[in-house]
């Protein structure tokens, strides 16, 4: 079936360095590529999301970059604050359903001052 | 805020009982999908209700079954409940369509002992 595979599953920056997050997914079908960041013991809050006609996106301090051919999509976040510290999904639509989403299995992010 | 609004908040049930958990969409949204989070993973996709029909279904048994309203709220069963099935359950709600955000609520803490 449909899978999203998330990498690293930690990591560790100092505040103020870069956070790149990376996903693969196998629905080559799939056409809507969102990131939640979830808080613990908070729901998931959309933070940034991408389309399959768009290579790249950018919010402020985040971006995300998406490779069609690779089936490979990233999150970057620049000038990371301690604030950023949480778990971060990437999710892939299921088809071209847009709510209906595969998740990868989160990225904790922890972000030292 | 996102205007999901999930109830209950946490619900302790005993192995083989049946349980209902229940989602208010967001207005304007006639969209809602189910996800079942477990302890430090991923959420994984149960099934979706557009316009009070079932669009779309994840890799879960039977005993789960849904609704959705006129009013486009939506309740999640789950019959014959087993341990494995404690988890965090989160609902999402949407415009529909492709390109729109899916809103989560709070989700509904499920303990089964």
């Amino acid at each position: 079936g449909e899978n999203v595979e998330q990498h690293p599953s930690t990591l560790s920056v100092q505040e103020g360095d870069s956070a790149v997050i990376k996903c693969t997914y196998s629905d080559s079908a799939s056409n809507y590529f969102p990131w939640y960041k979830q808080e613990l013991g908070k729901r998931p809050q959309l933070i940034i999301d991408i389309r399959s006609n768009v290579g790249e996106k950018k919010d402020q301090r985040i971006a995300v970059t998406l490779n069609k051919t690779a089936k490979h999509f990233s999150l970057h976040i620049t000038e990371t604050q301690p604030e950023d510290s949480a778990v971060y999904f990437c999710a892939a639509s299921i088809g071209r359903s847009q709510g209906n989403l595969i998740f990868g299995k989160g990225t904790k992010l922890s972000v030292k001052p | 805020e996102t205007g999901v609004t999930q109830s209950p908040t946490h619900l302790i049930k005993t192995r083989g009982q049946q349980v209902t958990l229940r989602c208010s969409s967001q207005s304007g949204h006639n969209t809602v999908s189910w996800y079942q989070q477990a302890l430090g993973q991923g959420p994984q996709f149960i099934f979706q209700y557009y316009r009070e029909e079932e669009n779309g279904r994840g890799n879960f048994p039977p005993r789960f079954s849904g609704l959705q309203f006129p009013n486009y709220s939506s309740e999640l069963n789950v019959n014959a409940l087993e341990l494995d099935d404690s988890a965090l359950y989160l609902c999402a709600s949407s415009a529909g369509g492709v390109g729109t955000e899916a809103f989560f609520g709070q989700g509904t803490r499920l303990t089964v002992v």
